[in-house]
């Protein structure tokens, strides 16, 4: 199986500034690495993810690091906004029969 | 994007009685999905669904749980019967390959008294 750590559970940022979430998971063979954005009442959306032949993915103002060494992935939220509010979930995955193993989220409140 | 659609978004059950959950996945969409979240805490995986056949499931998915896709139509999550701790909102998922990109459906809430 899996287990996938998850941190903060509560990040509180000013608008403007950036945002950072962490994860760290234990099975070395897990080569897929999505981050998902969870709004109250709401589907959870993909908003970004990574495979394990990268290091390093930009997408609108969105930024995952993946170090497979340390085993370790991160979102980096630069220029925050309001609508940025939200919980974030990570999860990791080996192969597409074990499904995804979530992180157990961080909520994300960006203050003017 | 692709949207999965789940019915219906809130069912409310005495313990003990049957429900089934309906899912309608992306199209061409091949894998299906079940997670349940209990309020607050983190998605859980329970099954994956692939050609016909549950392909692995979760120590969560309990005897009481099964899932089919009769012809293609919805997926469904059955629990029968249901227990006071079945209540969480359940998110159905699809992909269309073996690559892992899931689309989640709004949820259902279900709430078993």
């Amino acid at each position: 199986g899996e287990q996938v750590e998850q941190l903060p559970s509560i990040l509180r940022v000013q608008e403007g500034s950036s945002a950072s979430i962490n994860c760290t998971y234990e099975n070395s063979a897990s080569n897929y690495f999505p981050w998902y954005k969870q709004e109250p009442g709401e589907n959870p959306k993909l908003i970004i993810d990574i495979r394990s032949n990268m290091e390093r993915k930009q997408t609108q103002g969105l930024i995952v690091l993946l170090d497979k060494k340390a085993k370790r992935f991160s979102l980096h939220i630069t220029d925050t906004q309001p609508g940025d509010s939200a919980m974030y979930f990570c999860a990791a995955s080996g192969n597409y029969a074990q499904g995804l193993t979530f992180g157990l989220g961080t909520r994300v409140s960006v203050f003017p | 994007g692709p949207k999965v659609l789940q019915i219906p978004s809130h069912q409310i059950i005495d313990m003990g009685q049957m429900v089934t959950l309906n899912c309608d996945p992306v199209s061409n969409h091949l894998y299906f999905y079940w997670y349940k979240q209990i309020l607050g805490q983190q998605m859980e995986f329970l099954v994956n669904f692939y050609n016909g056949k549950v392909m692995e499931k979760s120590k969560l998915f309990k005897d009481q749980f099964s899932v089919e896709r009769p012809d293609g139509s919805y997926f469904t999550l059955k629990i029968q019967p249901t227990a006071l701790e079945d209540s969480a909102v359940y998110f159905c998922a699809s992909s269309s390959d073996r690559e892992n990109t899931l689309y989640f459906g709004a949820g259902t809430r279900l709430s078993v008294l």
